[in-house]
């Protein structure tokens, strides 16, 4: 089975720092990668994904991830943050089914 | 420009009691899915359903049943409520299983239920 882990529970920032929001998952034959991101009292929504092709993924709001296989990484960067981008980031993952197996959650907190 | 709602934002029962969480979806999606969120667990499968009357148990099924009589609706029924299911829960859907680059691949949320259970 699929699993994510996510290390860091939260993750304190300045305005316009850079950012990077780390991911490992369980290997698998295909992987299929995504990343999440919740606003406070809102549902998911999707950020990015990695599903072939190019190992760096360009999301929303000036979002990357980076698929590493050797590493089973995909760590989620952003080089210049706004207080905005304050929110819990999901790392997640496709189970062998159409099930998404997600990590535990990151919180970014943006500061001034 | 909503596409899966969930009908109920904060809810309190008690104890005992029987619940309904309503979500519908407007996208067609055949896939649609329960998951809790807790504080430091992420999001947790409950249960899914790939078409109507059909259903799969998840990861935590236990205390939990749904049903899907409409393809655009998915209810989560907890038959008698306990402090220890008070969470968020969190409505999903998704078009058809399918490989890369399809639909199916991409879950689209609601908004999320909050439910306290005293």
């Amino acid at each position: 089975a699929q699993s994510v882990t996510q290390l860091d529970s939260q993750v304190p920032v300045f305005e316009e720092a850079p950012v990077e929001l780390r991911c490992n998952y369980s290997s698998s034959v295909s992987v299929y990668l995504f990343w999440y991101v919740q606003y406070p009292n809102q549902g998911l929504q999707l950020l990015l994904k990695y599903l072939s092709g190019s190992t760096l993924v360009k999301g929303i709001n000036g979002f990357e991830a980076e698929f590493n296989k050797s590493q089973t990484s995909f760590h989620l960067r952003k080089p210049s943050v706004h207080i905005s981008d304050t929110a819990e980031y999901f790392c997640a993952v496709r189970d062998s089914s159409y099930k998404l197996i997600f990590g535990s959650g990151t919180r970014l907190l943006v500061r001034p | 420009d909503v596409k899966v709602t969930q009908s109920s934002r904060y809810l309190v029962k008690r104890t005992g009691e029987k619940v309904f969480l309503e979500c519908v979806q407007d996208m067609d999606h055949e896939n649609m899915f329960w998951y809790r969120q807790d504080p430091g667990l992420g999001l947790r499968l409950i249960y899914f359903s790939y078409d109507v009357k059909m259903k799969e148990k998840g990861d935590i099924p236990e205390g939990y049943s749904v049903s899907r009589e409409k393809k655009e609706r998915f209810s989560l029924i907890l038959e008698s409520a306990s402090t220890n299911q008070t969470s968020m829960y969190l409505c999903a859907s998704s078009s058809l299983l399918g490989g890369a680059g399809s639909g199916a691949n991409v879950l689209t949320f609601g908004a999320g239920s909050r439910l306290t259970v005293l």
